[in-house]
Order: structure tokens, then sequence, then C-alpha cells
């Protein structure tokens, strides 16, 4: 079975501050792929990045990067000096190789304050 | 850019009706997918298609049904509404099995 949690279900920060999301999945499968997505207040889900499982260098884009390590099953995202337009809720999923459907964690709501 | 388009921002309906939701993608994309998001379940799958006239069923298919009769339109139809459909619909599509999805804006659906 695949599964993603995201543990924190709510974050607020002051402007500039660093934060981490987190999300740790489960898997058996060897080959595997997982996605980061932004859904701001209008609703629509932004694809933000995608990672396989033989892929475990970090992803910087910007103020975002991304820290993949398969020995804790964790593909975190961290957003330096956030910003106001960072504030949404943001989804970590999962992909397998025998299935097409992404498995998508509960979703982490970030405030970012002025 | 990919494009996924989906019929109505806002709609509401009543218990009985038949819904129809649309979704359209401009990528030629092979798959697509219809997914429900609701406070605190997150996003599920309701059905999935991976070729034209070909659909699967996700994890809550149940009172759903989906059409796909062309390769850029996907249809999910709620046959019978009933309150507990009351929800944000959102249209998906991925050029192939584990890409990446793009999603649309979202359809949020009250039955009352």
């Amino acid at each position: 079975a695949q599964k993603v949690t995201q543990a924190q279900t709510e974050i607020s920060v002051v402007e500039k501050e660093d934060v981490t999301l987190d999300c740790v999945y489960e898997t058996r499968d060897t080959t595997y792929y997982l996605f980061w997505y932004k859904q701001p207040p209008s609703g629509e889900l932004v694809f933000l990045i995608r990672r396989n499982s033989f892929d475990e260098q970090n992803e910087i884009s910007g103020r975002y990067s991304w820290n993949f390590q398969k020995s804790t099953s964790s593909f975190n995202f961290t957003i330096t000096a956030s910003q106001v337009v960072d504030s949404a809720v943001y989804f970590c999923a999962l992909n397998t190789y025998s299935g097409y459907a992404l498995n998508f964690g509960k979703g982490t709501s970030l405030l970012v304050t002025p | 850019d990919v494009k996924v388009t989906q019929s109505s921002r806002y709609l509401v309906k009543r218990t009985g009706e038949k819904v129809f939701l649309e979704c359209v993608q401009d990528m030629d994309h092979e798959n697509m997918f219809w997914y429900r998001q609701d406070p605190g379940l997150g996003l599920r799958l309701i059905y999935f298609s991976y070729d034209v006239k070909m659909k699967e069923k996700g994890d809550i298919p149940e009172g759903y049904s989906v059409s796909r009769e062309k390769k850029e339109r996907f249809s999910l139809i709620l046959e019978s509404a009933s309150t507990n459909q009351t929800s944000m619909y959102l249209c998906a599509s991925s050029l192939q099995g584990r890409d990446e999805q793009y999603f649309g804006p979202g359809t949020r659906l009250t039955v009352t």
C-alpha cells in the first residue's frame, strides 16, 4: 500500500522566515515518483516538482528547495525568505510504477503574514 | 503551457438531478483524472482514463460514472445527485502514467 503523511496541518510564519514542510511516504515499490503541489486560495493545484526514486539529489528553484532522503522516506520542501504570496495549501503526492493515480497527503496549510 | 479547463467554477443542483461535469485538456495527454476534495479528507480519486473509451475506478467511484469519447475531453456524471456529493471536483491530465498531473481550476458543486 502507498501512503503519504504530512504531519503538519497548519503552519504560520512571518514574512522572510524560512519554513520547511514535511512529507513522509510509504511504499513497497522500488520505482516511484514524488511530487509537490501548491493550492493557492483560488483553488487550482499548481505543479511544483517531480522526483523519481533513483534521483536523491536535492533540488533548488529560486526560493524553493527540496530534500529527498530515501533512508528516512522523506521528501521535505523548504521555502527560504517566505513571502505573503506563498500562503497556500501544499500537497505532497506519491505515484508508483504499478499505478497511474497520485496518492496525496492531507496537505499543509501555510500562512505567511507581513 | 498545459491548459485544463472545467465547464463551471460553481454549480448548484438539486437532489436527484443528473449532473455533468466537463473537463477539456489541450495538450494531447493520454491520461485524465477526476478527484474530489473535501476538508479533512484531502484529494480522493474518483475515476481515471488512460485512453479514449477506457476508464478505471478510483478510490470512491460509487455514485459516479465517466465518459471519454474524445481524447481531450473527460466527463464526470452524477446519475442522481445527493447532498453527500457536495464537494470540490478537480480534473487533471498527464502525458503518460507516471508523469506530473496538471489540474483544472475546479468545480465547486453544491447539492441541495
